[in-house]
């Protein structure tokens, strides 16, 4: 069965960077991009950017363009999203999910258990 | 950038009911529509995508349907697992969320 299993829990300070992992299993990796969202709490989802797993091309969100990076390792079937210049408004749920494209868009068919990521001083 | 606004926000109703959450997109997005649900400390879970394609898996008393800007999402009877929050997604913009909670 399709699983992503993700990195602890994080506690940082504003400025700092965190990075998080997600490691699938139970399909091929390089046959779906992986997406990440994350959710503060208390509010809704938000999307911050994908990653092909065949290629590495990575497409972010606007809003975090300059601070984020995405990668993944094709051989150990792992997902890592770093988050630089850490703020408070940063604390989140952070999950990763499997993309999967039909016509022009994609669905998240499969989803990390979440890693909280905690900004504060 | 295309918005997604869903409602009602939240919504109270008992087990057994019959339920419909609307999103609806600022332009038209043909059929490509999905619909998530989230229970409180977990992850979110696909339920329909296409606007009206069951996930594997999903209770066939959940359905969608719409295209072009107008979308629903319908539980035919409620069950007690299903109260928790929805939401519509397209492409890279979630709608905010309804709150199905028990009345």
């Amino acid at each position: 069965q399709v699983q992503l299993v993700q990195s602890g829990a994080e506690v940082k300070k504003p400025g700092a960077s965190v990075k998080v992992s997600c490691k699938a299993s139970g399909y091929t990796f390089t046959s779906y991009g992986i997406s990440w969202v994350r959710q503060a709490p208390g509010q809704g989802l938000e999307w911050m950017g994908w990653i092909s797993a065949y290629n590495g091309n990575t497409n972010y969100a606007q809003k975090l363009q300059g601070r984020v990076t995405m990668t993944t390792d094709t051989s150990t079937s792992t997902a890592y999203m770093e988050l630089r210049s850490l703020r408070s408004d940063d604390t989140a749920v952070y999950y990763c999910a499997s993309s999967h494209k039909y016509g022009s868009s994609w669905s998240f068919d499969y989803w990390g258990q979440g890693t909280l990521v905690t900004v504060s001083s | 950038d295309i918005q997604m606004t869903q409602s009602p926000s939240s919504l109270s109703a008992s087990v057994g009911d019959r339920v419909t959450i609307t999103c609806r997109a600022s332009q038209s997005i043909s059929s490509y529509l999905n619909w998530y649900q989230q229970k409180p400390g977990k992850a979110p879970k696909l339920l329909i995508y296409a606007a009206s394609s069951l996930q594997s898996g999903v209770p066939s008393r959940f359905s969608g349907s719409g295209s072009g800007t107008d979308f629903t999402l319908t539980i035919s009877s409620l069950q007690p697992e299903d109260f928790a929050t929805y939401y519509c997604q397209q492409r890279d913009t979630f709608g905010q969320g309804t709150k199905l909670e028990i009345k």
